[in-house]
C-alpha cells in the first residue's frame, strides 16, 4: 500500500510566521500535490508536481510556495501565514490508478 | 466555475436505507470518475471509480452510476451503515489520467441508528 505521511496533524502558528508542511511518499510516484479543504469549498489544489523540481500552480497558489528536491518528498510553504490560511491541508500522491492522501495537517494561524 | 457539482452539502438516511449521493459535471471532455470518502481529520481515501466507457460499476453495498448524457453520476451505498457517516467527494478526470482531478465540494453522509 502507498503510503504518504505528513510531518504534523495539528500546528498553531501565528501570523506572518514561515510556515513548512512536510510531505512524504513511499512508492515512487511522480505526481504530487497540496490541496486545502475547507467546509462547503471542497479540496483546492494549491500545487502540483509532476517530476523532481518541476512544479505547477494549481487553483490557488497565492502565499503559498513548494519545494521538490526529491521525489518523495514535496513541501508545502506559507511564505508569511495570514489567518485566511487557517484550512486543513492535504497532500497527495499518485501514479497511474489513483490518488493516496496523507491523513491532513489542521493548521490554526492565530 | 464549478465544473464538478454536488449540490447536496448533507444528507441524513437511515440505518439499514439506500443512501444516494449526487454528482453533477459540466465538462463533456471527463472521461473518468471517482468518488472518495473523509472521515473528520483523515485524509480523503478511494472508494470506488468508473470509467465513461461503463454506465454502472459495482463493489460491494457501493455503487456508482454514471449518466453521460446528463452529465450526471450517483453514488449507491446499500444498505447504509453507521461507519458510511463521511463526507463523500466526486472527482473528475480528463483524458483518463488522475494526474489532475478536479473536485466537488463534497456531500457529508450522516447515517441514523
Amino acid at each position: 500500500d502507498v503510503k504518504v505521511t505528513q510531518s504534523s496533524r495539528y500546528l498553531v502558528k501565528r501570523t506572518g510566521e514561515k510556515v513548512f508542511l512536510e510531505c512524504v511518499q513511499d512508492m515512487d510516484h511522480e505526481n504530487m500535490f497540496w490541496y486545502r479543504q475547507d467546509p462547503g469549498l471542497g479540496l483546492r489544489l494549491i500545487y502540483f508536481s509532476y517530476d523532481v523540481k518541476m512544479k505547477e500552480k494549481g487553483d490557488i497558489p497565492e502565499g503559498y510556495s513548494v519545494s521538490r528536491e526529491k521525489k518523495e518528498r514535496f513541501s508545502l510553504i506559507l511564505e508569511s501565514a495570514s489567518t485566511n490560511q487557517t484550512s486543513m491541508y492535504l497532500c497527495a500522491s499518485s501514479f497511474a490508478t489513483g490518488v493516496t492522501f496523507g491523513s491532513g495537517t489542521r493548521l490554526t494561524v492565530v | 466555475d464549478q465544473q464538478v457539482k454536488q449540490n447536496s452539502p448533507s444528507l441524513s438516511v437511515q440505518e439499514g436505507r439506500i443512501s444516494i449521493l449526487n454528482c453533477d459535471y459540466t465538462n463533456s471532455m471527463f472521461d473518468y470518475f471517482l468518488w472518495y470518502k473523509k472521515y473528520p481529520a483523515e485524509g480523503p481515501t478511494f472508494l470506488i471509480s468508473i470509467s465513461s466507457i461503463k454506465d454502472k460499476n459495482e463493489d460491494g453495498r457501493f455503487t456508482v452510476f454514471l449518466n453521460k448524457s446528463a452529465k450526471h453520476l450517483s453514488l449507491h451505498i446499500v444498505p447504509s451503515q453507521p461507519g458510511d457517516s463521511a463526507v463523500y467527494f466526486c472527482a473528475a478526470s480528463p483524458g483518463g489520467s488522475n494526474y489532475q482531478l478536479i473536485w466537488g465540494a463534497g456531500t457529508k453522509l450522516i447515517i441514523k441508528p
